[in-house]
């Protein structure tokens, strides 16, 4: 059974450090890792999909790499701002086939609770 | 957003009373799913729809279940709602092909007293 690790459960920055956000999981069969944020009250958006396949993905300030071998994904977000503010979470996504596939289910970590300080 | 709407965003009920919980999307995405969110726990999958009338288990399905009887909507009842299933419950969907990103509604606090 996949297991899904996020440590620390929250962290606290200074507005402009670079923020470094650590996922584990113990079964490297894995499908595709997804980050999501969540802010207080709302749902999940999706930030970063990795396939397998891939090593790294970025979009913007966000930077997001696997490494499927050592089960280990890093989210990397440069030059924090207070608006980065929020939970991020970590799911990993195996793929099932067939007919009645989930297409990808998802297996989440706990989440880091992330606050940057102005 | 995706289009995805959840009703009610707030429901507070006894134990022991029926719950049912609704999804709805408006862009006919073929894969819907129902999770619940706990302290200690992060997301956890309850049921999925893989089309209208099909679906299946996840992993902690036992005490919910779902009906699909139209593509934009996907249905988690709670027969008899216990304390343990007080969560916050979200829904999300999945566009067939193209990435496998899901996205999410925006939530149901449920609280069972």
């Amino acid at each position: 059974k996949q297991e899904v690790t996020q440590i620390p459960a929250a962290l606290s920055v200074p507005e402009g450090e670079n923020l470094v956000l650590n996922c584990s999981f113990t079964d490297s069969a894995i499908y595709n890792l997804q980050w999501f944020r969540q802010d207080p009250g709302k749902g999940l958006t999706s930030l970063l999909l990795i396939q397998s396949s891939q090593r790294e993905q970025t979009s913007g300030r966000l930077n997001a790499s696997l490494d499927k071998s050592s089960g280990r994904s890093t989210l990397y977000i440069a030059a924090s701002q207070p608006g980065d503010s929020a939970t991020y979470l970590c799911a990993v996504g195996a793929f099932t086939g067939g007919i009645k596939a989930a297409g990808n289910k998802l297996t989440f970590g706990g989440g880091t609770r992330v606050l940057v300080k102005p | 957003d995706a289009g995805i709407t959840q009703s009610p965003r707030h429901k507070v009920t006894e134990t022991g009373t029926p719950v049912t919980l609704r999804c709805h999307q408006t862009e006919n995405h073929r894969y819907m799913y129902w999770y619940r969110q706990d302290p200690g726990h992060g997301l956890r999958l309850i049921h999925y729809s893989y089309g209208v009338k099909d679906t299946d288990k996840g992993e902690v399905s036992d005490g919910y279940s779902v009906s699909r009887s139209k593509t934009e909507d996907f249905l988690l009842t709670l027969e008899s709602a216990t304390s343990s299933q007080t969560s916050v419950y979200f829904c999300a969907i999945r566009p067939a092909g193209g990435a496998d990103t899901q996205y999410f509604g925006p939530g149901t606090r449920l609280t069972v007293l």
